[in-house]
């Protein structure tokens, strides 16, 4: 079944330690994104990639690094410059250029992190 | 000012009951507009999508209106599996493919 692939969905880290967070997408979209969700709060974004090999800051960027080197691919590193990072992280996927009723966004199941 | 913005809720309402979201959006280029559906410690799952003459899906009517630049969702007789966070959707032009979320608006149904 096509879908999006989010792991680990839970992750403990510990101070100062980078951690990554993996995204895959088999649905041959062109368009990745990375949300981060706060309790009660609703979605602020991260970074978004658009291609292969290009990505931009989102709302939120600091203190997180992502790279897309594959289609399919597009990891979420947290790292030691996040100070606060425990929240709810979801991935997306979505084609681009479809029009407005082509481009439906699909998420992944998310990675919950916990700082200990 | 938020680019999207959502009633504050939470809105809680008897099972049978017709309940109403809006949605205002600030970037007139915006292109595309969604309902998502989040229940508690879950991913967003499309509801629907919302075009410019407006489209129905069972309960559920979503509506779009370019010149005051809203959306909104209009739910009718309500039931307890409608209990969840409606989050809006935007996603404008001018910044290809960048999506803005509103903030949710959280809905209880009671029975």
């Amino acid at each position: 079944d096509g879908g999006i692939t989010q792991s680990p969905k839970y992750l403990f880290r510990k101070e100062g330690q980078n951690v990554t967070l993996s995204c895959e997408q088999n649905l041959n979209h062109d368009a990745m994104y990375w949300y981060r969700q706060d309790p009660g709060q609703g979605l602020r974004l991260i970074y978004y990639s658009q291609i292969v090999n290009d990505f931009q800051k989102g709302d939120i960027a600091e203190g997180y690094s992502v790279s897309r080197e594959k289609k399919e691919s597009f990891p979420l590193t947290v790292t030691s410059a996040q100070k606060n990072p425990t929240a709810f992280y979801l991935c997306a996927s979505t084609y681009s250029n479809r029009g407005p009723s082509g481009n439906t966004i699909y998420f992944g199941e998310g990675s919950w992190l916990t700082v200990v | 000012r938020k680019e999207v913005e959502q009633d504050p809720g939470p809105f809680n309402v008897p099972e049978g009951a017709t309940v109403a979201f809006n949605c205002t959006y600030s970037n007139s280029a915006s292109q595309s507009f969604f309902w998502y559906r989040q229940d508690c410690r879950k991913e967003p799952k499309l509801l629907m999508s919302v075009y410019s003459s407006g489209n129905e899906d069972g309960r559920f009517t979503a509506q779009l209106n370019r010149a005051s630049q809203y959306i909104s969702l209009l739910i009718r007789d309500s039931k307890l599996s409608d209990s969840a966070t409606y989050l809006c959707v935007v996603i404008h032009n001018t910044n290809a493919g960048k999506s803005t979320f509103g903030d949710g608006t959280t809905l209880t149904v009671k029975p």
